[in-house]
């Protein structure tokens, strides 16, 4: 079984600038999950997504916004970047319903550096 | 608040000198509590979920073990491999969601 896919795996950008993340979730998954690594702070939650639906959100500004298509893909979108916003984000899926449903698998992360 | 203390920060181990690592939690009802591996510029990668007190897994050099309070990962005869960043993380306290709330992690070094 294919895992996780995330793309791109690298993007600079400049700030002001927006961005998109793509994240493919293994396959018979549907929720995904999105976070933030930086080296401060750690791995911190952004949203996660369910049936097309954001089922839960994290502390991040509305600058951070994301969705998921029918077939479980799953953007974010980061609006207006920040220098702070520079990070690894990472997206996570797990079966989303059932037993052990809480298990998430984890992409290689896009590494995002803000300019 | 639900929280996660992960400790040490940083161990280093001759290869073959066994260790534990140790994640301390408060969460308001565990519903599970998880064992990651990172290697730098990388994804973590799945290691151990745990979901009750006395419960223990193993997996390779790993054995994870849970009580009420903590968790720990045991690591028995280390190789150079096994140097990595290992993260704990519990489910978010509020349930039925994908939130999953992360320690600092444990960096481990093993020299041959």
């Amino acid at each position: 079984k294919a895992g996780v896919t995330q793309t791109p795996r690298y993007l600079i950008k400049t700030r002001g600038q927006q961005v998109t993340l793509s994240c493919s979730p293994i396959s018979g998954h549907r929720s995904v999950s999105w976070y933030q690594q930086t080296p401060g702070q750690g791995l911190q939650f952004l949203f996660e997504y369910f049936s097309e639906t954001q089922r839960n959100k994290g502390n991040f500004p509305g600058r951070f916004s994301g969705r998921q298509f029918s077939n479980s893909r799953s953007e974010m979108n980061v609006s207006t970047l920040e220098l702070g916003d520079s990070a690894l984000y990472l997206c996570a899926s797990s079966s989303g319903q059932g037993a052990f449903w809480y298990e998430q698998y984890f992409g290689p992360g896009t590494r995002l550096t803000v300019t | 608040e639900d929280q996660v203390t992960q400790s040490p920060e940083a161990l280093r181990l001759q290869e073959g000198e066994s260790s534990s690592l140790n994640c301390s939690y408060t969460v308001s009802g565990l519903r599970g509590l998880f064992w990651y591996r990172q290697d730098p510029g990388k994804g973590p990668e799945f290691l151990f979920t745990l979901y009750s007190a006395g419960e223990e897994k193993e997996k390779e050099r790993l054995k994870a073990t849970l009580t009420k309070k903590e968790s720990f990962l045991h690591i028995t005869a280390p190789k150079p491999e096994d140097s990595a960043t290992y993260l704990c993380a519990v489910i978010d306290g509020s349930g039925n969601t994908g939130k999953l709330i992360f320690g600092q992690g444990t960096t481990l070094q093993v020299k041959p």
